[in-house]
């Protein structure tokens, strides 16, 4: 069975400056994807980025890229010139690339921005 | 906004009782998901609905149930509510739900207490 480790359960940066949170999943199947979802204080589930197990380049969405290490099975997202917006739990996924579509989450990791 | 409804969005009630909780998809999606967020068990999926059809069952216990209409709406059904079942409940819907490249997009969430 896949799971998905988040080992930092909480986490802090300072305003404009970067963070990085660590993901790393566990699998045997070749063909997946990998998500990063944020949860602000308003409990909505906000898609930040998607990245494609085929694809060597990792995935970039503005200010938030990811590291996808497919030999180590890791999966980090790197917040640059953080705000105070960013402040939330960020899960990360993972996803069957066959036809069991369930997102299988890790424990989350809860961002402070500080001002 | 993701485009996903979910009503009500807080509920109430006593253990023991029946609750429904309802889901409108995005729209053009085909796909419907269930998750459950809980403080012991975190984000959990629980079934996943395809045009009408079951496609896949997670950790749903069976006093819980869902369905999907025509119009693709969708309800998820608790029956016999325990205290443990308190917990904040996604809906997310694909277009496809088949595999691939498709991402789930999350409703607002419910949040049901069970007293």
């Amino acid at each position: 069975a896949q799971t998905v480790t988040q080992s930092q359960p909480e986490m802090s940066v300072q305003e404009a400056e970067t963070v990085t949170l660590s993901c790393t999943y566990d699998t045997s199947e070749s063909d997946y994807y990998l998500f990063w979802y944020k949860q602000p204080p308003s409990r909505q589930m906000i898609l930040v980025i998607r990245q494609e197990a085929y694809k060597q380049q990792n995935a970039t969405e503005n200010r938030f890229s990811v590291n996808f290490q497919k030999a180590a099975k890791s999966f980090s997202l790197k917040i640059s010139d953080s705000q105070l917006g960013d402040a939330a739990m960020y899960f990360c996924a993972y996803r069957s690339g066959g036809a069991t579509n369930k997102l299988i989450f890790g424990t989350g990791t809860l961002l402070a921005v500080q001002p | 906004d993701s485009g996903v409804t979910q009503t009500p969005k807080h509920l109430i009630t006593a253990t023991g009782q029946r609750v429904t909780l309802r889901c409108s998809p995005r729209s053009g999606d085909l796909s419907v998901y269930w998750y459950q967020q809980s403080l012991d068990q975190g984000l959990q999926f629980l079934i996943h609905y395809y045009n009408g059809e079951e496609r896949a069952k997670g950790n749903i216990l069976e006093r819980f149930s869902a369905q999907q209409f025509p119009d693709l709406h969708s309800e998820l059904n608790l029956s016999s509510l325990e205290l443990g079942d308190s917990a904040l409940y996604f809906c997310a819907s694909s277009v496809e739900g088949l595999g691939g490249t498709d991402t789930q997009y999350f409703g607002p969430g419910t949040r049901l207490t069970v007293l």
